[in-house]
Parts: C-alpha cells; structure tokens; sequence
C-alpha cells in the first residue's frame, strides 16, 4: 500500500560527495516535492516540479538541484554536501485542482548525516 | 509571502482529555486551503484535518475538530478524548487556492505527548 518511497530511510556521508535523494510515487500524481525538516524550522520546501522535466525553486533552494526525467520519478540532488546540509529529507506528491483538498502524500523520509 | 507560526513547541495532555495546539497564519490571499499533519515517531505524515477558508463552518474529523477564525487569521487543532496513539509532532500547513501547484508553507510543528 506504499505510494511514496524514498530510497533510503538513513544515509551517511562525506563532506563534498555528490548525494542523490530518490523518491517515487505510483498515485500519478502531477506535482512533486522536496522538504527538509529541522527542530524549531519546520517543513522548508526545497524544490518543486509541477510535470516532467518542469521544475520550480522553493524557499531554500541552494546547495540542491532536482531531476524530474519520469512522471514518478522525482530526484534530490546535493551536489556537494556539506555539513549544514545534515537533515531530514521528505519527499511528497499531490494532485492539482480538486486535489487540493487531499493534501499531500508523504513518503517516510530520508535522514542524511553530513560528516 | 505567506507564514505559519505554531507558538508551542511542546504540549502535553493526558490521557482521555482535551488539548488544543495552535496555529496562526499570514496571508493577503482569499482563496486558500489549512492543514494538520500528524508525524509520529515512524516518520509517516499523515493529514489529520484541512479546512477550506470559504466555508465558515470549523472542520470536525472524529475527535479532531479545528477553530478556523478567518478574520483573526488563527486556526487551532482541538483534540478531544486524548489516546496514547495521537502522540506525535503535530503541523499546521498553509496551501493558497488556484493555480498554485499545491505548494504548502508548514508551522514550526509542535510535540505532543500523551501520559496515561
């Protein structure tokens, strides 16, 4: 019944490796998601795509980039990771129009260690 | 650009009573949509409650029931009968109406914990 999966549920890595994040979902959905989450921030949106190869800065959107090469397919990319960038990652998908009332579905998220 | 502000980072009840968690909200927009997510220790959001800023009448889901105060911009989550199962970080989120692509601005998020 899973319908969001992101790859790995912990991670770690080195200062300065390239790190990709997946995340897939199997609902069709047109619009995707990245968040990270940190105690005392919140949810902050990293990065959108609204279809195939579209995709749209959200509010901390440096130090990332996303690929979005198959409808239920959406990447997270951190092309150097460095040790602020330690966090929980969360991948979620959502309908347009009427599905504005379901909210989101979440995967279960991604805990990366920077060291 | 649209804020969510969750005051209470932790919150505490027992069992079989009530809590409210609250929720305040920026917005210049009309249109627009308000959530609860529950995170439990698994990590799995799950969405409690929402509420359509059009309607008047506050949202109810079983125990769960909202106090939407448009014109106060305030939008608090009550939990009623309390269960050991609803202890979890709790979020308020915001989604604006329209062609918005179903961004949603999140709260800081607040911890319950439940005692029996």
């Amino acid at each position: 019944d899973v319908k969001v999966t992101q790859s790995s549920r912990y991670l770690v890595k080195r200062t300065g490796e390239k790190v990709f994040l997946e995340c897939v979902q199997d609902m069709d959905h047109e619009n995707m998601f990245w968040y990270r989450q940190d105690p005392g921030l919140g949810l902050r949106l990293i990065y959108f795509s609204y279809d195939v190869k579209m995709k749209e800065k959200g509010d901390i959107p440096e130090g990332y980039s996303v690929s979005r090469e198959k409808k239920e397919r959406f990447s997270l990319i951190l092309e150097s990771a460095s040790t602020n960038q330690t966090s929980m990652y969360l991948c979620a998908s959502s309908s347009p129009g009427q599905g504005a009332l379901d909210g989101y579905t979440f995967g279960s998220g991604t805990r990366l260690t920077v060291v | 650009a649209q804020t969510v502000t969750q005051s209470q980072p932790e919150m505490s009840v027992q069992e079989a009573e009530t809590v409210t968690l609250s929720c305040t909200y920026d917005t210049s927009e009309s249109d627009y949509y308000l959530f609860w997510y529950k995170q439990p220790p698994s990590r799995q959001m799950i969405l409690v409650i929402r509420q359509e800023a059009y309607k008047q009448q506050n949202a109810t889901e079983n125990r769960f029931s909202v106090n939407f105060q448009k014109a106060a911009k305030s939008f608090s989550l009550k939990i009623s009968d309390s269960q050991l199962g609803d202890a979890a970080m709790y979020f308020c989120a915001y989604r604006r109406g329209g062609t918005s692509y179903g961004k949603l601005t999140f709260g800081q998020g607040t911890i319950l914990t439940v005692h029996p």
